[in-house]
């Protein structure tokens, strides 16, 4: 089974400008979560959609949103860059089923955003 | 959810058993404890979960105390492909979306 795949792998933006991030979770999975980390301040969730709708929101600015597509693929897009955005930022998804709840979390490797 | 405690870094060698510990002892009855581990520049590696049982898969083992309030993963002949970052979580399992990674130790395997 293929894992969480996540585009572009690598991304230089300058300050100002947005970006779309593009993850494709594993087949099955309806659960998709975004999360950033940091040097500084670590792995932070950012949101997760569940079936096409965000059920979940972490505390980050509005200009951090996504989506999620009805094959349950997502995009996270962050306008209006600023150089703390500067971040590896990570999709995470699970089967989220009811009988198996307690289904772990699995990660992508990421896509490595600069700003400048 | 639970705050975890754990060392920030630790040396094994390799074809040795890694033990890492984590202390969880304001966890809950429904809270699951979770291991992930990080290489570098990788995404988190889901590596195990017990509830209150001791598990095991190809990864690693989890011994968890009977009163639940510390846990320790073993990588039973360690390599140096383990050298990561571990992260101990303690979390509810409905709804597992949301998890909070502390900085986790760092395990070096050495030759």
């Amino acid at each position: 089974k293929a894992g969480v795949t996540q585009t572009p792998r690598y991304l230089i933006k300058t300050r100002g400008q947005q970006v779309t991030l593009s993850c494709s979770p594993i087949s099955g999975h309806r659960s998709v979560s975004w999360y950033q980390q940091t040097p500084g301040q670590g792995l932070q969730f950012l949101f997760e959609y569940f079936s096409e709708t965000q059920r979940n929101k972490g505390n980050f600015p509005g200009r951090f949103s996504g989506r999620q597509f009805s094959n349950s693929r997502s995009e996270m897009n962050v306008s209006t860059l600023e150089l703390g955005d500067s971040a590896l930022y990570l999709c995470a998804s699970s089967s989220d089923r009811t009988s198996s709840y307690n289904s772990p979390l699995h990660f992508g490797n990421g896509t490595r955003l600069t700003v400048t | 959810d639970a705050k975890t405690t754990q060392p920030p870094s630790m040396d094994c060698a390799e074809g040795r058993a890694a033990n890492l510990p984590c202390n969880h002892s304001t966890i809950s009855g429904n809270e699951y404890v979770y291991w992930y581990r990080q290489i570098h520049s990788q995404g988190p590696q889901y590596i195990i979960h017990g509830l209150k049982n001791n598990e095991t898969n190809e990864m690693a083992s989890l011994i968890i105390t009977e009163d639940r309030k510390s846990s320790t993963l073993i990588l039973p002949h360690a390599t140096l492909r383990d050298t990561a970052v571990y992260y101990c979580i303690v979390r509810v399992g409905i709804s597992n979306y949301k998890l909070t990674f502390g900085k986790g130790t760092l395990l070096t395997v050495n030759p």
